[in-house]
């Protein structure tokens, strides 16, 4: 089974600081996809980043960025010049190639402090 | 245009009552999820259909069943609702692989 980890259920970053959520997963797919998703109060469920895992090169949108560690099974997500409006819980989640389903981590919530 | 919508958005009903939860998809993709986020936040996948066809059931009650009358609307019945049932569902659209849009989700509660 697959399944999906996030060790910090809390995370604080001062305002313009960088922050790096971390997530690891399991999976014996050998064609599946990562996600970062974010949940802001509001509960809407919003698509930060996503990654192939064919893909060696490590996935960038803009302030958001993730460190893909394929072999070590690792997909952390690092937020530079962090804005107020980036605190939220941010999940992490994989998906295998086949059926689409996501599998999420248990969340962090990140706060940024003004 | 909402992409994907979710009728209704909180729902509060008894113990042992059945309810329904809608949603509908404007996207065109051809695969429909329900999950679930209970009280601590955790999201699990429950179903998923695709182009009308179920091809996902995750270890879900009896109780709980989907329908996808056409592939833009898959619709999640709840028959005699129990306490831990309460939680936010969330409709997904999307195409494997690729993003899932995600509806505004429907915090129901059992009382």
């Amino acid at each position: 089974a697959q399944t999906v980890t996030q060790s910090q259920p809390e995370m604080s970053v001062q305002e313009a600081e960088t922050v790096t959520l971390s997530c690891t997963y399991d999976t014996s797919e050998s064609d599946y996809y990562l996600f970062w998703y974010k949940q802001p109060p509001s509960r809407q469920m919003i698509l930060v980043i996503r990654q192939e895992a064919y893909k060696q090169q490590n996935a960038t949108e803009n302030r958001f960025s993730v460190n893909f560690q394929k072999a070590a099974k690792s997909f952390s997500l690092k937020i530079s010049d962090s804005q107020l409006g980036d605190a939220a819980m941010y999940f992490c989640a994989s998906s295998p190639g086949n059926t689409g389903k996501l599998i999420f981590g248990q969340g962090t919530t990140l706060q940024v402090k003004p | 245009d909402t992409a994907v919508s979710q009728t209704p958005k909180y729902l509060v009903t008894q113990m042992g009552n059945d309810k329904s939860i809608k949603c509908e998809q404007n996207l065109g993709h051809d695969t429909m999820y329900w999950y679930k986020q209970d009280s601590k936040k955790f999201l699990k996948i429950m179903f998923s259909y695709n182009n009308k066809e179920l091809i996902i059931n995750e270890t879900v009650p009896n109780r709980f069943s989907p329908k996808s009358p056409d592939k833009a609307h898959l619709n999640l019945h709840i028959n005699s609702l129990e306490l831990g049932d309460s939680a936010v569902y969330f409709c997904a659209a999307g195409t494997s692989g690729y993003e899932q849009y995600f509806g505004p989700g429907t915090r129901l509660t059992v009382t």
